[in-house]
């Protein structure tokens, strides 16, 4: 049984472009959530998806950010117009009941690095 | 507001001696907890959890202590090994029990 995945692992964009993080959920899982790790920092809650459902964008800055969990396919969050405070570790996990009483299993991450 | 507070960013301990973290909360309401532990490049790995009616929980070299009155959990590691350097994070469910709170964490060095 794989573990949730994620990619790419390592991603550079230059300011002003878009990034596309994915993010796929351990088989049977269908909940989904987004952290952010700024350097030095732990681990900031974004956004918690349910398939095609968001839950809960609260964590998840108001502009330029959004995300999305298809029927089928990956989760992906999506950053448009990348600044240099973007530069950070993203990641996701995912459980297979909803709530915060079920352990979280973590992918291993994207690094975004924003030029 | 930080919610869960790990005071200490980083903690050397000698191989076979006890490892100690302390995580401290600000919220009453919080009433399960858990330990994560991440290594570079890696995501965060679930160790221990435990609920608020218990003020011990052990699991083999981990154990995990609950003070409510204080608003404080420590995690025990003993006796530590080097491959437990790492970054551990306590966490904890949000008010609105969707989500959990992250403390910032404690990087923790085994020296052998």
């Amino acid at each position: 049984n794989a573990g949730v995945m994620q990619n790419p692992r390592h991603l550079v964009r230059r300011r002003g472009q878009e990034a596309r993080l994915r993010c796929s959920p351990m088989k049977g899982h269908s909940h989904v959530y987004w952290y952010r790790q700024l350097p030095e920092e732990g681990l900031k809650f974004m956004v918690y998806l349910q398939k095609e459902n968001i839950i809960d964008e609260s964590g998840m800055p108001k502009e330029r950010f959004s995300a999305e969990f298809p029927k089928e396919g990956p989760s992906i969050l999506r950053i448009q117009q990348v600044v240099r405070g973007d530069s950070a570790a993203y990641f996701c996990a995912s459980t297979p009941l909803p709530g915060a009483y079920n352990e979280q299993f973590f992918g291993p991450g994207t690094r975004l690095t924003v030029l | 507001d930080q919610q869960v507070k790990q005071n200490s960013p980083s903690l050397s301990v000698q191989e076979g001696r006890i490892s100690i973290l302390n995580c401290d909360y600000t919220n009453s309401m919080f009433d399960y907890f858990l330990w994560y532990k991440k290594y570079p490049a890696e995501g965060p790995t679930f160790l221990i959890s435990i609920s608020s009616i218990k003020d011990k929980n052990e699991d083999g070299r981990f154990t995990v202590f609950l003070n409510k009155s204080a608003k404080h959990l420590s995690l025990h590691i003993v006796p530590s090994q080097p491959g437990d350097s790492a970054v551990y994070f306590c966490a904890a469910p949000w008010e609105n029990g969707q989500n959990f709170v992250f403390g910032p964490g404690t990087r923790l060095s085994v020296l052998p």
